[in-house]
């Protein structure tokens, strides 16, 4: 049972313009979401994250939007660089994130200058 | 500040063996959490653990098992290795206030 989907598995964007990622989620208790970005031959590094009382979070060139009545989150990239093409994870966590994260699949992102 | 290590990078044993995986947290971080990542999927959690306490586990068999010590380190151990068990392994920590995990860069587990 795949509780946090990212169901698209590859985008590609031309420099300059937006990236914007999806992810989907099932379960009503999560309450605290991450996005990492994750290079070949390094592990995830952390981006952004937002807590579930919140519907968007902005850090730089970076925003991540919520909508818990859908279970939906997304990742604006803007302006997107071609330093940004690496695989993006969304995780999900209860407890207010104290607690195991439950990623999602990834999706690879490509940004074509 | 010296961010999450660990080691070794690269491993290969074969089936039935034990191996043990070593992580050092991030400077001042107290809870360490494992994940292992199969090629194409996302992190998936085995456990963590909070001041050398286990504080949470994963859908994983009990030939996982782990350890933390008093500086925070840690290790994951896997008994009887299966060729399923070959997959990246992660390692993350983090302050207990429930901050982000940041990740080390995994050891990948090779089962022949």
């Amino acid at each position: 049972d795949q509780q946090v989907k990212q169901n698209s598995p590859s985008l590609s964007v031309q420099e300059g313009r937006i990236s914007i990622l999806n992810c989907d989620y099932t379960n009503s208790m999560f309450d605290y979401f991450l996005w990492y970005k994750k290079y070949p031959a390094e592990g995830p590094t952390f981006l952004i994250s937002i807590s579930s009382i919140k519907d968007k979070n902005e850090d730089g060139r970076f925003t991540v939007f919520l909508n818990k009545s859908a279970k939906h989150l997304s990742l604006h990239i803007v302006p997107s660089q071609p330093g940004d093409s690496a695989v993006y994870f969304c995780a999900a966590s209860g407890d207010s994130g104290t607690y195991k994260y439950i990623f999602g699949t990834g999706t690879r992102l490509k940004v074509l200058a | 500040e010296t961010g999450v290590t660990q080691s070794p990078t690269h491993l290969i044993k074969t089936r039935g063996q034990q191996v043990t995986l070593r992580c050092s947290s991030q400077s001042g971080h107290n809870t360490v959490s494992w994940y292992q990542q199969a090629l194409g999927q996302g992190p998936q959690f085995i456990f963590q653990y909070y001041r050398e306490e286990e504080n949470g586990r994963g859908n994983f068999p009990p030939r996982f098992s782990g350890l933390q010590f008093p500086n925070y380190s840690s290790e994951l151990n896997v008994n009887a290795l299966e060729l399923d068990d070959s997959a990246l392994y992660l390692c993350a920590s983090s302050l207990e206030s429930g901050q982000p995990q940041h990740f080390g860069d995994g050891t990948r587990l090779s089962i022949l």
